[in-house]
């Protein structure tokens, strides 16, 4: 089925440990998006990408690090985790900057403890 | 900056109640505005969608009007079903593409 898929869907991190969360898409979007949740604050947007090769920090990007070495594929990284980045993550993807269609992941619970 | 702001939750309503959520928005320019819905455990799904002012999106039974005037995009629906209860979010996109989103306002509907 045609969508966006993450990997892992859970995760318990030693602070100051290290991880890659994966973002895949198979439609060929453009735009791909990381986004955190967290209780009463929505989804804030981490960092973003516009084409493959390219990346922009958002609204949250301290702490992460992101590439988007293939199209299909923007990976997420925490090069030394803190418990402030527990939080439920999303990627998302859309084909065109007019932003309908955005199509989510189904997201990854991170716990840093 | 643009910014969404939505009604504190979490809103408990009886089967087949009446539902508004509020949501009002800051941009500039013309935003397209989203309702996304998120189940438990799942990720968000768009819900409706509105891309100009006066535009009218629905789905499920949802409804919700663009209005410029008074910067608002309110959800509402006419009955309530157990199968509703989720978290809903209010969203903009603007020039940029990215979509920014409101806190989220939880919804309990009780049989």
């Amino acid at each position: 089925n045609a969508g966006v898929t993450q990997t892992p869907k859970f995760r318990v991190l030693k602070t100051g440990q290290s991880m890659t969360l994966l973002c895949a898409q198979d439609m060929n979007h453009e735009y791909m998006y990381w986004y955190r949740q967290d209780p009463g604050m929505g989804l804030r947007l981490i960092h973003y990408s516009v084409g493959e090769g390219t990346t922009a920090k958002g609204e949250v990007p301290d702490g992460y690090n992101v590439s988007r070495l293939k199209k299909q594929n923007f990976l997420l990284g925490l090069e030394s985790a803190a418990p402030s980045q527990t939080s439920v993550y999303f990627c998302a993807s859309i084909a065109s900057v007019r932003g309908y269609g955005y199509t989510f992941g189904s997201g990854t619970r991170l716990t840093v403890v | 900056g643009d910014s969404v702001t939505q009604m504190e939750g979490p809103v408990t309503l009886s089967e087949e109640a009446f539902l508004t959520i509020n949501c009002t928005y800051t941009a500039t320019g013309y935003p397209s505005l989203f309702w996304y819905v998120q189940y438990p455990g799942e990720g968000l799904q768009l819900l409706l969608k509105a891309t100009k002012a006066d535009d009218k999106g629905s789905n499920k039974g949802f409804e919700a009007t663009y209005r410029k005037e008074t910067t608002s995009f309110h959800l509402e629906k006419g009955s309530v079903q157990v199968s509703d209860s989720a978290v809903y979010f209010c969203a903009l996109t603007n020039q940029g593409g990215k979509l920014i989103f409101g806190q989220g306002t939880e919804l309990s509907v009780k049989p």
